[in-house]
């Protein structure tokens, strides 16, 4: 399984929107919609904040959404604010019941 | 409260073998499939592998099918990762994590794991 193609920067101002894409295949992003998406502050664990492509965890800011066009998700944050700085990782699920992260995206904060 | 809490990590040499832990609490284990994830220096988060709430089923990466061994026991709300036949490049902070809908939900604090001679 080959990592799905992430971004490796992003930035925006504080306000602003982002958008981080994420690539993968017909054997993963295009044709499961078990899409997630992590975000990780340095030293901290990853915290789940897109599962199933759109729904948000409980506690999860509505400033953070997901999509997904053909082989290719999106996660979405509106409204940047400085804590938002970090790195954000895809992953979905793929045939044979395995799992593949993207390389992730570093989002900076203006 | 939910909490994970991996332990085991440590240096060791190539070839040589290490078993990491990963302590559940706050939910009832037994019902949720786990996984292993890990997190090289400097690169990006890589899925490990998985096993099925009651142990019955298991997949890898292909980067370490062969070598390595999820297991977990129930009773002990403990899920483990045996690793043998080190690399150089198995070393990475190794997190457990459980499963929820495909994705990931709750993570570990994480574990280091370093492989040099």
């Amino acid at each position: 399984q080959s990592a799905l193609t992430q971004p490796a920067s992003v930035s925006g101002s504080p306000g602003q929107s982002i958008s981080i894409s994420c690539t993968g295949t017909s054997s993963d992003v295009g044709s499961f919609n078990l899409v997630s998406w992590y975000q990780q502050h340095p030293g901290i664990a990853p915290k789940l904040m897109i599962y199933e492509v759109t729904k948000r965890p409980s506690g999860v800011s509505n400033r953070f959404s997901g999509s997904k066009s053909g082989n290719t998700a999106s996660l979405t944050i509106s409204g940047l604010q400085a804590d938002d700085e970090a790195d954000y990782y895809c992953c979905s699920f793929a045939s044979g019941s395995n799992w593949v992260f993207g390389g992730g995206t570093k989002l900076t904060v203006l | 409260q939910v909490h994970l809490v991996e332990s085991g990590g440590g240096v060791v040499q190539p070839g040589r073998s290490l078993r990491l832990s990963c302590a559940a609490s706050g939910f009832t284990f037994r019902d949720y499939g786990m996984h292993w994830v890990r997190r090289p220096p400097g690169k990006g988060l890589e899925w490990v592998a998985v096993i099925w709430h009651d142990g019955s089923n298991e997949y890898y990466a292909d980067f370490v099918k062969g070598r390595f061994t999820i297991s977990r026991d129930n009773s002990k709300s403990t899920l483990y990762l045996q690793m043998n036949s080190l690399r150089v490049e198995d070393t990475a902070v190794y997190y457990c994590a459980r499963r929820y809908s495909e994705a990931f939900d709750i993570w570990g604090q994480g574990t280091m794991v370093t492989v040099s001679s």
